[in-house]
């Protein structure tokens, strides 16, 4: 019974290259919400994706980041131009529904450092 | 979605209830009151959530005051492993995020 899988669990990238993470929700849930805390501080929502639409993207920057979560495969978050303030973890959650259930279940995370 | 208030930190001895205090003195009628924690380096970890009633399962217990503006997560024998940042979060009608704020930093200590 796996769980929320993302990857990869550290990623290391130079200044001006992209990023790309991972997220394969958990079997049968539609839902990926992506969130990111940066070092020393709490989570903060970033997106909210079903399969093919974006839902809600009012947490991400408004440059460089963009998310999408196709019929088939895993939900990627893609950093572009990478600085270093991205340095972050990055975790995804998924559901089965959309609202009402928030027990979300979490991934273990992508840790992203730019060097 | 109602503003919490927590104790950035509290130590717990081995194999003691841990109880952990959140205030919510703002907190409206269709909102829940949901735990998550994050022990180091992993993702957050949903634990317990309640409107108005006690509630418990296998992992914990949550008290919420009969006016709603404060609760209270226990951990019934808290073990080294419970060591981790718990977070309470208000949340209610068709919003689906999560506020975390700087949590509790529970330490359990053998």
């Amino acid at each position: 019974n796996a769980g929320v899988m993302q990857n990869p669990r550290h990623l290391v990238r130079r200044r001006g290259q992209e990023a790309r993470l991972r997220c394969s929700p958990m079997k049968g849930h539609s839902h990926v919400y992506w969130y990111r805390q940066l070092p020393e501080e709490g989570l903060k929502f970033m997106v909210y994706l079903q399969k093919e639409n974006i839902i809600d993207e009012s947490g991400m920057p408004k440059e460089r980041f963009s998310a999408e979560f196709p019929k088939e495969g895993p939900s990627i978050l893609r950093i572009q131009q990478v600085v270093r303030g991205d340095s972050a973890a990055y975790f995804c959650a998924s559901s089965n529904d959309g609202q009402g259930n928030r027990g979300y279940t979490f991934g273990s995370g992508t840790r992203l450092t730019v060097v | 979605d109602a503003k919490t208030t927590q104790p950035p930190s509290m130590d717990c001895a081995e194999g003691r209830a841990a109880n952990l205090p959140c205030n919510h003195s703002t907190i409206s009628g269709n909102e829940y009151v949901y735990w998550y924690r994050q022990i180091h380096s992993q993702g957050p970890q949903y634990i317990i959530h309640g409107l108005k009633n006690n509630e418990t399962n296998e992992m914990a217990s949550l008290i919420i005051t009969e006016d709603r503006k404060s609760s209270t997560l226990i951990l019934p024998h808290a073990t080294l492993r419970d060591t981790a940042v718990y977070y309470c979060i208000v949340i209610g009608g068709s919003n689906y995020k999560l506020t975390f704020g700087k949590g509790t930093l529970l330490t359990v200590n053998p």
